[in-house]
């Protein structure tokens, strides 16, 4: 079965990075793109982009725009995010989503990310 | 960028009933809307793609339709394990957009 499955929770301190991994298994990884997207406490979910793992190509939303990047590891069937300069307002949950048909179809679990001083 | 709205925020009704759930966009994106439900602590859940189509497994009482800038989402007979979240996506242009959500509960 379709499985995407995150890295834990982190914590951060203003100014720092982080990089989350979304690590799939049961279906053909290069295959299907791969987006992030994340939600706020109180807020909608929020795309931040994606990347097609069979090229490595990526497409950012312009909010997150060189702040960003998504990669992939094909032969780990892994997919990654790396947010950079955070501050309190990027304390959200990341999820990871599998697209097809239009829709995300598969979706991580989440990874809570804290960002505190 | 596509501006997405839901009506209502939120909603409570009683266990066999009829919800209905708007989504506006901002500017007309044919058929490029999804749906899904999200429960407490968990990921969201894919219900519809292409404004109509229902996702394999998600049951039958969960409908959607429109087209152009109007969609509704309709549970035809609400059941308590429906109480959650519920988004309405465009994915006509991008960034692909979020509507803010409508939190269905039992009343």
């Amino acid at each position: 079965q379709v499985q995407l499955v995150q890295s834990g929770a982190e914590v951060k301190k203003p100014g720092a990075s982080v990089k989350v991994s979304c690590k799939t298994s049961g279906y053909i990884f290069t295959g299907y793109a791969m987006h992030w997207v994340r939600q706020a406490p109180g807020q909608r979910l929020e795309w931040m982009g994606w990347i097609i793992p069979d090229s490595g190509n990526t497409k950012y939303s312009q909010r997150f725009q060189g702040r960003v990047t998504i990669t992939r590891d094909t032969s780990a069937n892994t997919a990654y995010m790396e947010l950079g300069s955070l501050r309190s307002e990027d304390t959200a949950v990341y999820f990871c989503a599998r697209s097809y048909l239009g829709g995300f179809d598969f979706w991580g679990q989440g990874t809570l990310v804290t960002v505190s001083s | 960028d596509i501006q997405m709205t839901q009506s209502p925020s939120s909603l409570s009704a009683s266990v066999g009933d009829r919800v209905t759930i708007t989504c506006r966009a901002s500017q007309k994106i044919s058929g490029y809307l999804n749906w899904y439900q999200q429960k407490v602590g968990r990921a969201p859940k894919l219900l519809i793609y292409a404004a109509s189509s229902l996702q394999s497994g998600v049951p039958s009482r969960f409908s959607g339709s429109g087209s152009g800038t109007d969609f509704t989402l309709t549970i035809s007979s609400l059941q308590p394990e429906d109480v959650a979240t519920y988004h309405c996506q465009q994915t006509y242009s991008s960034p692909p957009t979020f509507g803010q959500g409508t939190k269905v509960e039992i009343k």
